[in-house]
């Protein structure tokens, strides 16, 4: 079974920390993602990578950086975070070559709250 | 307009009913459809893939209709186990490795 990581559950900050986010998954997949889910507006995707030091912008990247150094590994970093930052954070992995809908895992997922 | 659209609902069905949920979307060059399911404060998962012709698994049949650009999820019997957040999701052509565009889900509870 693939699995992934996230290192928080819940996580609580001040506005204008910096936060980081982790993602692992132990299956080799190129291509991770991060998403952000709020009520009524469904997961929003935040940035993607396919490889290792690639990374491409997603739908909102606004506020939002990452870094993909290890395979294996995709960090989601908050400059500087902001109230409206306050959210349900999902990461994703897939494998290149397979058909994305049908074998994109969820990580647990990491609630944050930004005071 | 939002590119996937679902009823939020909440769907409050007794136990043994029959539910159906409708989803519709705006690109009409999309490509692949699924149904995820979240239950509450958990990730989302694959509940099953759409396909032109339709699909059936046990008690869940789903059904993509192109011409008016809609999926739907039937669910029969419904079980207490039932009771979820239900995502449609569909990707596009040109999206290659993106990810997908996800409706933002519709709740089911079903009550004993």
């Amino acid at each position: 079974d693939v699995k992934v990581t996230q290192s928080s559950r819940y996580l609580v900050k001040r506005t204008g920390e910096k936060v980081f986010l982790e993602c692992v998954q132990d299956m080799d997949h190129e291509n991770m993602f991060w998403y952000r889910q709020d009520p009524g507006l469904g997961l929003r995707l935040i940035y993607f990578s396919y490889d290792v030091k690639m990374k491409e912008k997603g739908d909102i990247p606004e506020g939002y950086s990452v870094s993909r150094e290890k395979k294996e590994r995709f960090s989601l970093i908050l400059e500087s975070a902001s109230t409206n930052q306050t959210s349900m954070y999902l990461c994703a992995t897939i494998r290149t070559g397979q058909v994305i809908g049908e074998t994109q895992y969820f990580g647990p997922g990491t609630r944050l709250l930004v005071l | 307009r939002k590119e996937v659209e679902q009823d939020p609902g909440p769907f409050n069905v007794p136990e043994g009913a029959t539910v159906a949920f409708n989803c519709t979307y705006s690109n009409s060059a999309s490509q692949s459809f699924f149904w995820y399911r979240q239950d509450c404060r958990k990730e989302p998962k694959l509940l099953m893939s759409v396909y032109s012709s339709g699909n059936e698994d046990g008690r869940f049949t789903a059904q993509l209709n192109r011409a008016s650009q809609y999926i739907s999820l039937l669910i029969r019997d419904s079980k207490l186990s039932d009771s979820a957040t239900y995502l449609c999701v569909v990707t596009y052509r040109d999206t290659g490795r993106r990810a997908l565009t996800f409706g933002s889900g519709t709740r089911l509870q079903v009550q004993p």
